[in-house]
C-alpha cells in the first residue's frame, strides 16, 4: 500500500529565510503533486513532477522529484508571509490512478 | 463548467439523518475522487471514480457510506444515519489521467 510521509509538520519560520520541506513516498511512482491549502479554502495545485528528475519553479517556490529515492522536495527562497499555508504533497498509485496525500505541513512564516 | 462545483457548501444535519453531497466535476474530466478532511488534518481517502465505475471503494468508512457517478460526469456522495464522527470536510476533485486533480471548495458537514 502507497503510503506518503511529509516532514516536517509544522514550520515556523522568518521572513526572508530558507528552507525545505520532504516528501517520502514508499512505492515507485513517477508522478507527484504539490498543493497549497490556504485556512479554510480548498486545495490549489503548485506543481506537477512526472519524471525523475523534474524540477519546476514559480516564485520563491521550487519543486524537485528524485524517483529513485521516492523522495520530493519543495524549497523555499527568502521566505515572504504571503507564504504562510499548509502544504500538502500527492503522489499517483501506478496500479490505481488513485491520489495519495502527504499529512500537510504547515507553514507560518511570521514577519 | 470552469472548475468543480460542491453543493451545498455547508450542511447541518441531526444525528442519524441521511444527507448527499454533490459533485460536479471539470467538463471531460474522466476521473473523480472523494476526500474527506478533519479539522486541522490531512486528506483522506474515500472513493475513486473512472468513468461511472469506482474501482477503488477502500477508503469508504463504513457501509453508511455510498457514491454513485452518473454519465461519467456528476457524482453523490451518501451518508447514511450519520454519526457526529461524521462531521468533516468533503472535497471532490477531477482529472484527466496523467493530471493534477482539481479541487472543489468542499461541503462542511456538521453533525449534531
Amino acid at each position: 500500500e502507497l503510503k506518503v510521509e511529509q516532514n516536517p509538520l509544522f514550520l515556523s519560520m522568518q521572513e526572508g529565510k530558507n528552507y525545505t520541506i520532504y516528501c517520502n513516498y514508499s512505492t515507485t511512482s513517477d508522478r507527484l503533486y504539490w498543493y497549497r491549502q490556504d485556512p479554510g479554502k480548498s486545495l490549489e495545485s503548485l506543481f506537477v513532477l512526472l519524471s525523475n528528475g523534474a524540477v519546476k519553479q514559480e516564485g520563491r517556490l521550487m519543486a524537485s522529484l528524485d524517483t529513485k529515492a521516492r523522495l520530493s522536495t519543495l524549497h523555499i527562497t527568502a521566505a515572504v508571509h504571503d507564504l504562510s499555508a499548509t502544504y500538502f504533497c500527492a503522489v499517483e498509485d501506478a496500479g490505481t490512478y488513485k491520489y495519495i496525500f502527504g499529512t500537510g505541513t504547515r507553514l507560518k512564516v511570521l514577519a | 463548467g470552469a472548475g468543480v462545483s460542491q453543493s451545498p457548501s455547508n450542511k447541518v444535519t441531526e444525528k442519524g439523518k441521511d444527507v448527499e453531497l454533490r459533485c460536479d466535476p471539470i467538463s471531460g474530466h474522466t476521473a473523480l475522487y472523494w476526500y474527506r478532511q478533519s479539522l486541522g488534518q490531512g486528506l483522506e481517502f474515500l472513493i475513486y471514480f473512472q468513468g461511472n465505475s469506482a474501482p477503488d471503494k477502500s477508503g469508504l468508512p463504513s457501509d453508511r457510506f455510498s457514491a454513485e457517478r452518473t454519465g461519467g460526469s456528476v457524482s453523490t456522495l451518501t451518508i447514511q444515519r450519520t454519526q457526529q464522527e461524521d462531521s468533516a470536510v468533503y472535497l471532490c476533485a477531477s482529472s484527466q489521467l496523467y493530471t493534477e486533480a482539481f479541487f472543489g471548495q468542499g461541503t462542511r458537514l456538521t453533525v449534531v
